[in-house]
């Protein structure tokens, strides 16, 4: 079975040090692995994903993630934090095959930004 | 192109009510998945439809909840005899094919509150 660990439910940074949110997935085939972000109230919108074409992925707004295989990790960085990244987000491992393609996420984690 | 509508975005219901939320996919969009985000946890996955079938919902409780995706028109959620447990965010995505390489997009949710 595949499951998703996000290692710290909150993460606080000063705006302009660099963010690092941490995953480790599980899975027993090639995994696709996706990160979504949620502002308050709103639904999750995709940063980026990794579906095996490169292991170091970029996505919107300066995040990127790095796939390694040998730790089962995906974490996302970015290299200077803005007040605007305060959010909570979501790491996702995509069900394994063709068939269905439910999302399994992590529990989350916040983001605080500071001034 | 309107991205994943849902409505209501807020509901209120009694205990014993029933609920009906809607989610209409991006246009194009015939794969349809529905989360749920309790208070302070990650999404989890409750059901996946395609157009009249639904084919995988392994994350439905047994009782009282229900899912359709007619050909015409939106998906519904069903709840039926709600009680306060079912208090949380339902977030409807959407994907134009199946399958792990395509992403999910993701509506703004429907609060529901069971009072």
């Amino acid at each position: 079975a595949q499951s998703v660990t996000q290692l710290g439910s909150h993460v606080s940074v000063s705006e302009g040090a660099l963010v690092l949110l941490r995953c480790n997935y599980s899975s027993s085939v090639p995994p696709y692995l996706f990160w979504y972000v949620q502002y308050p109230n709103q639904g999750l919108q995709l940063l980026l994903k990794y579906t095996s074409a490169a292991t170091l992925v970029k996505g919107i707004n300066g995040f990127e993630a790095e796939f390694k295989k040998s730790e089962t990790s995906f974490h996302l960085t970015k290299p200077s934090a803005h007040m605007s990244d305060a959010a909570e987000y979501f790491c996702a491992v995509k069900n394994g095959g063709n068939q269905g393609g439910k999302l399994i996420f992590g529990q989350g984690t916040e983001l605080s930004v500071k001034p | 192109n309107a991205g994943v509508m849902q409505n209501p975005r807020h509901l209120v219901r009694r205990r014993g009510q029933e609920a009906r939320l809607r989610c209409s996919p991006m246009k194009g969009h015939s794969h349809v998945y529905w989360y749920r985000q309790l208070p302070e946890e990650g999404l989890k996955f409750m059901v996946y439809l395609q157009k009249e079938n639904i084919i995988d919902e392994s994350g439905m409780p047994k009782e009282r909840f229900s899912a359709e995706f007619p050909k015409e028109g939106p998906s519904i959620l069903r709840i039926q005899q709600v009680v306060r447990g079912d208090s949380a965010a339902y977030f409807c995505a959407s994907s134009p094919k199946q399958g792990n390489f395509y992403e999910q997009y993701f509506g703004p949710g429907t609060r529901l509150t069971v009072t």
